[in-house]
């Protein structure tokens, strides 16, 4: 079935520091991507997607770049901020038939940013 | 998108007792699904919820332990029975309806159960 993993934590960084969270992947055909985020105390956000080869996923100053080629989504921001602080899980799909709507994360990657 | 809600958001509970987690919804959805997230790790998929059916468990997880209801198409519970210090987690419910696209789900706030 599908799977991805993900770069291992936890990642410390200085305010306006650039991030990068790598994330790979296998699956079959080319399904979509996700990155999802969780704040502290909180549930599970989507933070962006990508649903096709090539495509850029964005939000909040974060981008993922869909790369068949090296099976990999990963995850970057060219300035973060405290308030960034969070575990951020790559996601994938399952495989169709009986798997149908339900998703597969990374470990996770925790992330904290110091002022 | 939708509002989902998670009663309670969080738990203390004794050995051997159950907790019964609620999620709702305030839009109908096509599927619910629920996770648990151990201390420190990623989210496993426990079952899926159908409305008006048994929940289709995933392996290493049975009805027994996990029973779980879906009287409608915006409401669900999740029951943790004789609950012990390993049940400590994140329980969470997702959905997925005609707001969300490309397999991507909506998750609730989650209830953090602690079991002592």
């Amino acid at each position: 079935g599908n799977s991805v993993t993900q770069m291992e934590g936890p990642v410390t960084l200085s305010e306006e520091a650039f991030l990068t969270i790598n994330c790979t992947y296998t699956a079959t055909g080319y399904p979509s991507l996700f990155w999802y985020v969780q704040y502290p105390g909180e549930g599970l956000q989507l933070l962006l997607k990508a649903t096709k080869a090539d495509d850029k996923g964005s939000n909040k100053g974060f981008e993922a770049t869909y790369r068949k080629e090296t099976t990999s989504f990963h995850l970057e921001k060219g300035s973060v901020q405290v308030s960034d602080s969070a575990v951020y899980f790559c996601a994938l799909p399952n495989a169709g038939g009986t798997s149908y709507g339900k998703l597969t994360f990374g470990q996770g990657t925790i992330l904290t940013v110091h002022p | 998108s939708a509002v989902i809600s998670q009663k309670p958001s969080r738990d203390i509970c004794q050995r051997g007792t159950s907790l019964t987690i609620q999620c709702q919804v305030d839009s109908q959805v096509t599927m619910m699904f629920w996770y648990r997230q151990q201390p420190g790790q990623s989210l496993t998929l426990i079952a899926t919820a159908n409305q008006g059916s048994e929940a289709t468990y995933e392996s290493g997880f049975v009805i027994d332990k996990f029973p779980i209801s879906r009287p409608n198409l915006t409401f669900s519970t999740l029951t943790v029975s004789n609950m012990s210090p390993e049940d400590s987690s994140i329980y969470l419910c997702s959905v997925v309806g005609a707001f969300t696209a490309n397999n991507e789900q909506f998750f609730g706030p989650g209830t953090r159960l602690t079991v002592l």
